[in-house]
C-alpha cells in the first residue's frame, strides 16, 4: 500500500538557516511527489511537484527538493529559513492523474529569531 | 490562494443537527474533493467528483452526503454527527483531465459538541 512517512514531527530553525524537511514514500508505481504548506487557518498551497526528469526542482518561495528513487526520499530544502516560513508542511505521493494523493501527517515548522 | 472558496469558515454544531458545508471553485476546474484533517493524522481523501459525477468514496460513513450540482460547486451535507467528526473539512479542485495538482479552500473547521 502507498505510504509517506514524515518523521519529524516539530523542526525549530533559526532565521537565516538552512532547512531540510525528510519525506519518505512507500509506492509500487512511478511516483508523483508534492510538498505542501499549509499557515494557521488556511489550506494547502502547493510549493512544488515532482513527474519525472529532473531530480532537482524548484519551487514558489525559495524551496527546493531532491527525488531520490534508491533512497525512496523526496526531502525538502531551503538555504535560508525566513520568520513567514513557520507553518506545516506536507508531502504527498498520488498516481498519474493525481486524484488520489496520500499525504504524510505533517511536519510544523518553528522559526526562532 | 482565493480560487477555492469554502463557507462556512467555521460551524460548532450538535449531534442531532443538520447543516451544510459549501465550497466554491472559479478555476474552471472539472474534478472537485472532499478530505478531512484531524490533529496528528493525515489528510484523508473523502470523496471525489469529477464532470458532476462521483468517482471516489473512500469508505465515508452515510451520515456524510456529498452533493455536486455542477462542477463548480460542491457540498458537504451533515446529519446526526459524532465528536469523532470533529475537524478541518477541506475542499480541493483540478483541473481533471491532466496531470494538473489540486488546489486547496482554507477549509471549515467543524466542531461537535
Amino acid at each position: 500500500a502507498q505510504s509517506v512517512t514524515q518523521p519529524d514531527i516539530h523542526i525549530t530553525v533559526s532565521e537565516g538557516a538552512s532547512l531540510e524537511l525528510r519525506c519518505n514514500y512507500s509506492y509500487g508505481a512511478t511516483p508523483y511527489l508534492f510538498w505542501y504548506v499549509q499557515s494557521p487557518g488556511q489550506g494547502l498551497q502547493l510549493l512544488l511537484k515532482y513527474f519525472s526528469g529532473d531530480t532537482l526542482v524548484q519551487g514558489i518561495k525559495g524551496f527546493e527538493a531532491e527525488f531520490k528513487r534508491s533512497q525512496s526520499s523526496f526531502n525538502l530544502r531551503k538555504p535560508s529559513v525566513h520568520w513567514s516560513d513557520a507553518a506545516e508542511y506536507f508531502c504527498a505521493v498520488g498516481p498519474q492523474g493525481f486524484q488520489k494523493l496520500v499525504f504524510g501527517t505533517g511536519t510544523r515548522l518553528l522559526v526562532s529569531p | 490562494e482565493t480560487g477555492v472558496t469554502q463557507t462556512p469558515r467555521h460551524l460548532v454544531m450538535g449531534m442531532t443537527n443538520k447543516k451544510s458545508l459549501k465550497c466554491e471553485q472559479h478555476l474552471g476546474h472539472n474534478a472537485m474533493y472532499w478530505y478531512k484533517q484531524s490533529a496528528k493524522k493525515p489528510l484523508e481523501l473523502m470523496f471525489v467528483y469529477n464532470f458532476k459525477e462521483q468517482t471516489e468514496n473512500n469508505s465515508v460513513p452515510s451520515r456524510f452526503s456529498p452533493e455536486c450540482p455542477n462542477s463548480s460547486h460542491l457540498f458537504l451535507h451533515l446529519h446526526t454527527l459524532q465528536p469523532e467528526d470533529s475537524a478541518l473539512y477541506l475542499c480541493a479542485s483540478s483541473p481533471g483531465t491532466s496531470n494538473q495538482p489540486q488546489h486547496f479552500g482554507d477549509g471549515t473547521r467543524l466542531s461537535i459538541l
